[in-house]
């Protein structure tokens, strides 16, 4: 594995509530990136980060944010969760040549 | 919009036979990668390929190029039922992220 955990690893919230989760990195990789994976749809990039503090938005960043105030953490926020954030949550890290290593992943069920 | 789509959606093989999916783009790359991802499990690499590459080899697997066409495609010799899983392409256009397909999901029989 590379070195990147995700937590938690299940999860199951009510509409309406905040959900943060985390991705933490081993690596001292700079780029680090959330994704969902729903079915027929394959990987969604959400958002991602290229550094402490710098940020970019991905095909799918609505109703998402994050925070990177650590090379080895990128939280992924649901300000106020819904239904259709119902999905599995990956993040990823990526070394310079562009490969990247994904985490576990983390199922969120919102009801 | 996905740039990168694979063909097929699904394949069953029985093992010992090769498993071929395709995957086609729209717009130039600088690379291209071919991920797989077992059932529950995150997506692992399996091999890159650059835009000036043609053919790239990894063990049983054999990728090729062809940036004419805009298509790559992911060869699988002497499969065997570990082999099991979806298989991802994902493009890269120089931008820091990937494009990810929808994927191809391959059963090998025993």
């Amino acid at each position: 594995d590379a070195g990147i955990t995700q937590s938690p690893r299940h999860k199951v919230t009510e509409t309406g509530t905040p959900v943060t989760l985390r991705c933490h990195q081993t690596e001292n990789h700079r780029y680090m990136y959330w994704y969902r994976q729903d079915p027929g749809h394959g990987l969604r990039l959400i958002h991602y980060s290229y550094g402490v503090k710098d940020t970019d938005k991905g095909e799918v960043s609505d109703g998402y944010s994050v925070s990177r105030s650590k090379t080895e953490d990128f939280l992924l926020t649901l300000e106020s969760a819904t239904s259709s954030q119902t999905s599995v949550y990956f993040c990823a890290i990526s070394d310079p040549s562009y490969e990247q290593y994904f985490g576990p992943g983390t199922r969120l069920t919102v009801t | 919009s996905q740039q990168g789509e694979e063909d097929p959606q699904a394949l069953s093989i029985q093992e010992g036979e090769n498993a071929t999916m395709n995957c086609s783009y729209k717009t130039s790359i600088n690379n291209l990668q071919w991920y797989r991802q077992n059932s529950g499990r995150g997506l692992v690499h399996l091999i890159l390929i650059r835009s000036n590459e043609r053919e790239k080899h990894s063990g049983r697997l054999r990728v090729t190029l062809d940036t004419s066409k805009k298509s790559s495609s992911l060869l699988i010799t002497a499969s065997r039922a570990a082999d099991t899983a979806s298989y991802f392409c994902a493009t890269d256009h120089n931008t820091d992220k990937l494009i990810f397909g929808t994927g191809t999901r391959l059963q090998v029989f025993p």
